[in-house]
């Protein structure tokens, strides 16, 4: 069972490059989540999605879109890579309902030079 | 914002003694979930312990408890029997529904041999 599969591992930008970060999960899981980790800052939420078809912005949604075509996808876009998107991105997923555990992809880390 | 807060940046403690890590946070929900997370070198996100808010008893996973104390709203982790697999960044975390979560800053604990 591969859980929550993140890539690339790493990857290096060049300003103004577009790319997409990829996350997949094999859970049959509802909801799905993209967020970044910066130091001294904690893992901020970008979107998120509650199904298929549904998406919405979390607390730094700038410059970034989603989209969530299937359950098992939810890609992260970048549109124009700017140095202060430079950052450790994770995906997680987890199933519908309140109390429930979070399952995180291994991240990505992002240079934009 | 809802904020969760985690004052202490670093903290070290001796093999086999015990560690609290503080974690504050703010809330107008009288329901709600806490977690915290550990992330290792590795960079994954582990699960260490969850608590749900209207549930009187503190809740513990072997060698990890917390003492949650509603009216605070403080959500401390305590570490019995520290061994140098805990060593890790730990992040306090409430859940906002959705699977969206909101983290606190992270405080990196080392054990010290």
């Amino acid at each position: 069972n591969a859980g929550v599969t993140q890539t690339p591992k790493f990857q290096v930008l060049k300003t103004g490059q577009s790319m997409t970060l990829q996350c997949a999960q094999d859970m049959n899981h509802e909801y799905m989540s993209w967020y970044r980790q910066d130091p001294g800052m904690g893992l901020r939420l970008i979107h998120y999605s509650v199904g298929a078809g549904i998406t919405d912005q979390g607390e730094v949604p700038n410059g970034y879109n989603v989209s969530r075509s299937t359950t098992e996808d939810f890609p992260l876009r970048l549109l124009s890579a700017a140095p202060s998107q430079t950052s450790v991105y994770f995906c997680a997923s987890g199933p519908r309902g309140e109390n429930t555990e979070a399952f995180f992809g291994q991240g990505t880390r992002l240079t934009v030079v | 914002a809802q904020t969760v807060t985690q004052s202490q940046p670093e903290m070290s403690v001796q093999e086999a003694e015990t560690v609290t890590l503080s974690c504050t946070y703010d809330t107008s929900e009288s329901d709600y979930y806490l977690f915290w997370y550990k992330q290792p070198p590795s960079r994954q996100m582990i699960l260490v312990i969850r608590q749900e808010a209207y549930k009187q008893q503190n809740a513990t996973e072997n060698r990890f408890s917390v003492n949650f104390q509603k009216a605070a709203k403080s959500f401390s982790l305590k570490i019995s029997d520290s061994q140098l697999g805990d060593a890790a960044m730990y992040f306090c975390a409430r859940y906002q529904g959705a699977q969206k979560l909101v983290f606190g800053q992270g405080t990196r604990l080392t054990i010290n041999p």
